[in-house]
């Protein structure tokens, strides 16, 4: 199957900073890439579609000045939690669909903020 | 929008039973259904999936079948195995391209007995 690498697996920030993920198509070209939020015991919560060369698509209730997303070139979009505060503690996780809609998920990003 | 129930939420069999995991989805548009088997800490992986011109796959031990009419899909696992024990994922998205979203269920703790 396809591979999907996300940057990094963890990361511990102070309230008020902001953190970028990184996530990375490897073997294909992906001109869209999904975000997910999922919280613990729970399920994985779509938060935006992100679309190569133009603005990514956010599910509703999710802040999009808060959650940036970039998707600069074919294999890579990123993530950037803004002012991330204690309550956006989280797994990330990104996804790319190969043509025949077969998601592959990166290995996920564990975001802790103090 | 799309939306995925799933039942049980937890599930425990013996060792060498079987397992079936239900889910229904409320958009009929939606043609494409993944499962995903996410161990803890870990990326969802794909397990199996059916397309909505299709009634049943199987693949060794996981099967899945599919009632489009009555919106239900159910995943069912023969001759159960620890390494069986995870978090189960159902999944339905329209068009089942690279393009569409995929929306999850709320998973299912699947525990195997020794």
């Amino acid at each position: 199957g396809a591979v999907v690498s996300q940057h990094p697996s963890w990361v511990i920030c102070k309230s008020g900073t902001s953190v970028k993920i990184e996530c990375r198509s490897l073997d294909f070209q992906a001109t869209t890439m999904f975000w997910y939020r999922q919280f613990p015991k729970q399920s994985l919560m779509l938060m935006a579609t992100s679309n190569e060369g133009s603005k990514a698509t956010y599910e509703q209730g999710v802040e999009k000045d808060k959650f940036l997303i970039n998707h600069a070139s074919l294999t890579l979009s990123t993530l950037t939690v803004t002012s991330a505060h204690p309550e956006d503690s989280s797994f990330y996780i990104c996804s790319a669909s190969s043509i025949l809609g077969k998601a592959f998920f990166g290995q996920g990003t564990r975001l802790t903020v103090v | 929008g799309e939306n995925v129930e799933q039942h049980p939420s937890t599930l425990s069999v013996q060792e060498g039973d079987s397992a079936v995991i239900k889910c229904t989805y409320s958009d009929s548009a939606s043609n494409y259904f993944p499962w995903y088997k996410q161990e803890l800490g870990k990326r969802p992986q794909l397990i199996i999936d059916i397309r909505s011109n299709v009634g049943e796959k199987k693949d060794q031990r996981i099967a899945v079948t599919l009632n489009k009419t009555a919106k239900h899909f159910s995943l069912h696992i023969t001759e159960t195995q620890p390494e069986d024990s995870a978090v189960y994922f159902c999944a339905a998205s329209q068009g089942g391209t690279s393009y569409d979203k995929v929306i999850f269920g709320p998973g299912t703790s699947l525990s195997v007995i020794p």
